[in-house]
């Protein structure tokens, strides 16, 4: 089954604890992104990757760091949380050749305290 | 950059009745794609339709149709016969079609309950 695989699914956790959430997709897609979703906001990018070894900065950047040493992770880095980053994470992926239809992980539901 | 505009935070409508969620967008490009998603309360982000932006014809995929004016930057979402289901959080969303990056922004949502 296609799909993108988060995990962890909920995580509540303490400021400056260090935080990895995973992202796997099994598409072979190219292009990766992650997304924070914020009541009022939105799906705001925070990281975008066009392919293996190639990140780039989305519109809310700060606090967060990503790797693409594989086509098929993405993981979203917390160096050290802080409370404003206490929000809904999403992880899509797509292929760049197609119709441009993103295709969504289930969400984590991060609370940083 | 684009922006994408949902002036409606919240809609109801009543069982079997259609209703119609409003999108207006701005860009200076001429090529691109728009899209409808929704989120039910799993979270889970389910695409609803996708418009190509060349294209005049607007698409429909069963209950579920679009009126694309581009002129206008105007992309509203029509829903016939509204059942229980169709209550989720829908969002608007704009992408620019360049080489290997299909950065896709989003507007705010429009939260719609179905009542029965």
């Amino acid at each position: 089954e296609a799909q993108v695989t988060q995990n962890p699914r909920y995580l509540i956790t303490v400021t400056g604890k260090k935080l990895t959430v995973t992202c796997s997709q099994n598409m072979n897609h190219e292009y990766m992104s992650w997304y924070r979703q914020d009541p009022g906001l939105g799906l705001r990018q925070i990281y975008y990757s066009m392919n293996v070894e190639v990140t780039d900065k989305g519109d809310v950047p700060e606090g967060y760091k990503v790797s693409r040493k594989e086509k098929r992770n993405f993981p979203l880095i917390l160096e050290s949380p802080s409370p404003n980053q206490t929000s809904l994470y999403f992880c899509a992926s797509s292929s760049t050749g197609g119709t441009g239809e993103l295709f969504f992980g289930e969400g984590s539901r991060l609370t940083v305290l | 950059a684009q922006t994408v505009t949902q002036s409606q935070p919240e809609m109801s409508v009543q069982e079997a009745e259609t209703v119609t969620l409003s999108c207006t967008y701005d860009t200076s490009e001429n090529n691109y794609y728009l899209f409808w998603y929704k989120q039910p309360p799993s979270r889970q982000m389910i695409l609803v339709i996708r418009q190509e932006a060349y294209k005049q014809q607007n698409a429909t995929e069963n209950r579920f149709s679009v009126n694309f004016q581009k002129a206008a930057k105007s992309f509203s979402l029509k829903i016939s016969d509204s059942q229980l289901g169709d209550t989720a959080m829908y969002f608007c969303a704009f992408m620019k079609r360049r080489y290997n990056n299909n950065d896709m922004r989003f507007g705010a949502g429009t939260r719609l309950t179905v009542k029965p």
